[in-house]
C-alpha cells in the first residue's frame, strides 16, 4: 500500500524559506521509473505542479519558479525535501507530495497524500 | 508552456445526468492527458489517465476521449457522490505539467 505524508511548518513568513519533507512508503524511490513530486494549490485554484524527482538523480521543476526550488532525496531513504526561498503571500497554498510510477516520460499522480496547508504571513 | 483550456468552469447538473467537460491543449499532446476528481478538503484522485484509459477502481460511468488537441470528459448517469470538482492534466514531453483550471459541479 502507496502512502505519502506531508510535513513541515503551517506558518512562515514572507521572504523566509520553506521546508517541507514528503515520508513515503509501499514504494521504493530507487525502482526504475518511480518519481515523488510536489504541487500546490492555492485556495480556490487549480492544483500548480513544482517538482519532481526520479531516483537516479534527475530532477524537474517549474520553469518559473526554478530558482526558488530545490528538490532532494533526505538523508532517510524514504524522504523527499522541498525547499522554497523568499516565500510570498501569493505562496500560500495547500501543498502535496505525489507519486509517479510511469516516469520520467509518463507523468500520472495515482497517489497522493493529504497535504498540508502553509500560510505566508506576517 | 502547454496551456490547457478547460471548460465550463462549472455546470448545474442533476442526478442521472450526462455531464461532458473539455480540455483544449494548445499545442499537439498525443493522448498526454489525465484526468482528476476532487472532493472538498480532500486531494485529488486520478480517474482517467492517457486520455481514455479508467484507473482501476473507478466506475464505468465516467470515461475520456481524444480528437486532436480536445480532451473530452464524460460522466452518464451522474451519481450524488460525483459532486465535486474536475480537472485535466497534461504531461507532454517537457515541463511543466499544467492543471487546466477546473470545472465544480453543483447539483441545481
Amino acid at each position: 500500500q502507496i502512502t505519502l505524508r506531508e510535513s513541515g511548518p503551517t506558518l512562515v513568513k514572507p521572504t523566509q524559506t520553506l521546508t517541507l519533507t514528503c515520508t513515503f512508503s509501499g514504494f521504493s524511490l530507487s525502482t526504475n521509473g518511480v518519481g515523488v513530486g510536489w504541487i500546490r494549490q492555492p485556495p480556490g485554484k487549480a492544483p500548480e505542479w513544482l517538482a519532481l524527482i526520479y531516483g537516479n538523480g534527475n530532477k524537474r521543476y517549474r520553469p518559473s519558479l526554478r530558482g526558488r526550488l530545490t528538490i532532494a532525496r533526505a538523508t532517510s531513504t524514504n524522504q523527499v525535501v522541498l525547499t522554497m526561498t523568499n516565500m510570498d503571500p501569493v505562496d500560500t497554498a495547500t501543498y502535496y507530495c505525489v507519486h509517479n510510477e510511469r516516469g520520467p516520460t509518463v507523468v500520472i499522480w495515482e497517489y497522493w497524500g493529504q497535504g498540508t496547508l502553509v500560510t505566508v504571513s506576517s | 508552456d502547454i496551456q490547457m483550456t478547460q471548460s465550463p468552469s462549472s455546470l448545474s447538473v442533476s442526478v442521472g445526468d450526462r455531464v461532458t467537460i473539455t480540455c483544449q491543449a494548445s499545442q499537439d499532446i498525443s493522448n498526454y492527458v489525465n484526468w482528476y476528481q476532487q472532493k472538498p478538503g480532500k486531494a485529488p484522485e486520478l480517474l482517467i489517465y492517457d486520455a481514455s484509459r479508467l484507473q482501476l477502481g473507478v466506475p464505468s460511468r465516467f470515461s475520456g476521449s481524444r480528437s486532436g488537441t480536445y480532451f473530452t470528459f464524460t460522466i452518464s448517469n451522474l451519481q450524488p457522490e460525483d459532486i465535486a470538482t474536475y480537472y485535466c492534466q497534461q504531461y507532454d514531453n517537457l515541463p511543466p505539467y499544467n492543471f487546466g483550471q477546473g470545472t465544480k459541479l453543483e447539483i441545481k
